[in-house]
């Protein structure tokens, strides 16, 4: 069992849909991530929050905007997505997001998401 | 440049016996590795960890080696079950770096044989 949940589980949508990923952790971590990962390839960052607050984006397109409403809950907001963009969209959390403390990152199990 | 090379893309062993997973690193600044296990349409989990100021970190039938010398870590999972089966991915984190910023290898796929 997964302590980071992602709902829904699969997605699909269309080229003009606007949809919401949402993920919710109860650890007490202060630092949440989304991670991008296609088929036999390891995850990719698209954006870091750090106490609630967007920290880093990593040059994702506007068409994917995050949203981190309280320090539990983590938002991905979709809109005019593109079918490149079909891949599994994965959550994450922290205890915290610092170079000076190692803290493990621990996955949901991710959206499967389908643009047709 | 890979950073991070698991070189070998899939193992097979059989149920009881050890499991060995190999990981390379090139980065003399990595200082914290972690490996994690995905089974197919799930997101991946979290196994074990090890500091560079270790070379050994033992959690029930997983255990971590660090060769900082070599720069090479391991995995030995003893004895192996079934249920192992699944991608396993090393991970590492740079000296200074934060949590997030980690170099993942490609995986290697462990089926554990009944």
């Amino acid at each position: 069992d997964t302590e980071v949940t992602q709902t829904p589980k699969h997605l699909v949508m269309g080229m003009t849909n606007k949809k919401s990923l949402k993920c919710e952790q109860h650890m007490g971590h202060r630092a949440m991530y989304w991670y991008k990962q296609k088929a036999k390839k390891p995850p990719e960052l698209m954006f870091v929050y750090s106490y609630e607050k967007l920290s880093i984006n990593e040059s994702v397109p506007s068409r994917f905007s995050p949203e981190c409403p309280n320090s539990s809950l983590l938002n991905l907001h979709l809109h005019a997505l593109q079918p490149e963009d079909s891949a599994l969209y994965l959550c994450a959390s922290s205890l915290r997001d610092s170079s000076s403390y190692n803290s493990p990152l621990h996955f949901g199990n991710g959206t499967r998401l389908t643009v047709t | 440049d890979q950073q991070v090379k698991q070189n070998s893309p899939s193992l097979s062993v059989q149920e009881g016996r050890i499991s060995i997973l190999n990981c390379d690193y090139t980065n003399s600044m990595f200082d914290y590795f972690l490996w994690y296990k995905k089974y197919p349409a799930e997101g991946p989990t979290f196994l074990i960890s090890i500091s560079s100021i270790k070379d050994k970190n033992e959690d029930g039938r997983f255990t971590v080696f660090l060769n900082k010398s070599a720069k090479h870590l391991s995995l030995h999972i003893v004895p192996s079950q079934p249920g192992d089966s699944a991608v396993y991915f090393c991970a590492a984190k740079a000296s200074g770096g934060s949590n997030y910023k980690l170099t993942f290898g490609k995986g290697t796929l462990l089926t554990v044989n009944p």
